[in-house]
């Protein structure tokens, strides 16, 4: 089975410029989140979709959106790039029913705001 | 409100020595737990998972976790630890469909 892919690997983009990143979960994972990863703040939580339908949301502004699609597609949009924004975005999938079962991870986006 | 804690950012071992890493939660019932490994540049891989049974886990790479509810703990443990084991080390709670992580501990293993 193939695992969580996300892409791209990497981005640089310019402060103010808005980008999208994109997440492709395991096959039968109804349930995607986005955690951002930096080395001050650690691993910190964005949203969870499920069946196209935010369950879940952390506590970041606006600037920051997802969209999950009819085949469990996630795709995760900043606008208005901050440098702050400069992380490591990692994707994971669930089966999110309820029952505990573990996140499985992707390699990450590494974005860079310049 | 659940959280997880992991007491250790740091912990240097010798190769072939032995490895405990610490994780302490807050739940008010019987947690869903899990142990995770980030190498660098990459994604969270699972070490394993508990949810009620038997408090001693196996998972994969030689790691093994207790759970002990009255110290709400749930350590991590190998035997020998090699060098490919260096790495970060999360911990994490599930509730509700929730995830929450502790904030992790490096590891560096001494050769």
């Amino acid at each position: 089975k193939a695992g969580v892919t996300q892409t791209p690997r990497y981005l640089i983009k310019t402060r103010g410029q808005q980008v999208t990143l994109s997440c492709s979960p395991i096959s039968g994972h109804r349930s995607v989140s986005w955690y951002q990863q930096t080395p001050g703040q650690g691993l910190q939580f964005l949203f969870e979709y499920f069946s196209e339908t935010q369950r879940n949301k952390g506590n970041f502004p606006g600037r920051f959106s997802g969209r999950q699609f009819s085949n469990s597609r996630s795709e995760m949009n900043v606008s208005t790039l901050e440098l702050g924004d400069s992380a490591l975005y990692l994707c994971a999938s669930s089966l999110g029913d309820g029952e505990g079962s573990p996140l499985h991870f992707g390699n990450g986006t590494r974005l860079t705001v310049t | 409100a659940q959280s997880v804690t992991q007491p250790d950012i740091h912990i240097t071992v010798s190769e072939g020595a032995s490895l405990e890493l610490r994780c302490n939660y807050s739940y008010g019932a019987t947690p869903y737990l899990f142990w995770y490994v980030q190498s660098p540049g990459q994604g969270l891989q699972l070490l394993l998972k508990y949810f009620s049974g038997d408090t001693l886990v196996q998972g994969i790479k030689g790691f093994e976790a207790e759970f002990k509810r009255s110290q709400s703990s749930f350590n991590l443990r190998k035997p020998s630890v090699h060098w490919s084991d260096a790495a970060e080390y999360f911990c994490a709670l599930y509730n509700f469909n929730k995830f929450y992580f502790g904030s992790g501990t490096k590891l560096n293993v001494k050769p």
